[in-house]
């Protein structure tokens, strides 16, 4: 499975929109990229995940550039709660699923 | 509900006694799946598991055994804990996808100290 790269932490205010990047300049055609989130240390969360268009559901939106080397997570409206680290992984099915350091996401009052 | 399901949450043990982490999920799924989290270190897969009687090592195996004699679960077992051992240790699962939509359903941990 491609690597991931992702910032260690970010900030953001409450109410704002939370822009998280995600690079994975090797995926290979057959790769998804997947968002998971953990909280404290609970269980990973599934966020959402794509392959080539841009993704929607009810906790958020994932952008995927056209050459899918990179892709961005977006939580329209962050909250409190939603302070986690998310991390993005790219997989094919494949059974081997890593998990890189991810994103410390700090959302601020 | 939908959930995957560890025990013990919590547990302090001394070197050498040999434990065993069960998992168990209600989902019906093919795939399962051990992690351990480390500081620093994300989450690295340990032991994984197709279906029933099939398994193969991931990332970090050493120490480690597992067992699918089941669907619903898959016991992650340390024969000789030792103190590099303590970590915090997820069980996950999805369903087996060809076509590459499943998300995995992680457990609420398992934090294992070894003295």
């Amino acid at each position: 499975d491609a690597k991931t790269t992702q910032p260690p932490s970010m900030d953001c205010a409450e109410g704002r929109a939370a822009n998280l990047p995600c690079n994975h300049s090797t995926i290979s055609g057959n790769e998804y990229v997947y968002w998971y989130r953990q909280i404290h240390s609970q269980g990973p969360q599934y966020i959402i995940h794509g392959l080539k268009n841009n993704e929607t559901n009810e906790m958020a939106s994932l952008i995927i550039t056209e050459d899918r080397k990179s892709s961005t997570l977006i939580l329209p409206h962050a909250t409190l709660r939603d302070t986690a680290v998310y991390y993005c992984i790219v997989n094919n099915a494949g059974n081997m699923l890593t998990f890189g350091g991810g994103t410390r996401l700090m959302v601020k009052p | 509900e939908a959930q995957v399901t560890q025990n013990p949450r919590y547990l302090i043990t001394v070197t050498g006694k040999k434990l065993t982490v069960t998992c168990s999920q209600n989902m019906n799924h093919e795939y399962m799946s051990w992690y351990r989290q480390d500081p620093g270190l994300g989450l690295r897969q340990i032991y994984y598991s197709m279906n029933v009687e099939v398994t193969d090592k991931g990332d970090v195996p050493e120490g480690y055994k597992v067992s699918r004699k089941e669907k619903r679960n898959f016991p992650l077992i340390l024969e000789s804990p030792s103190p590099n051992q303590t970590s915090l240790y997820f069980c996950a699962s999805r369903l087996r996808s060809t076509t590459n939509t499943g998300e995995l359903f992680f457990g609420e941990g398992s934090r294992l100290t070894v003295l």
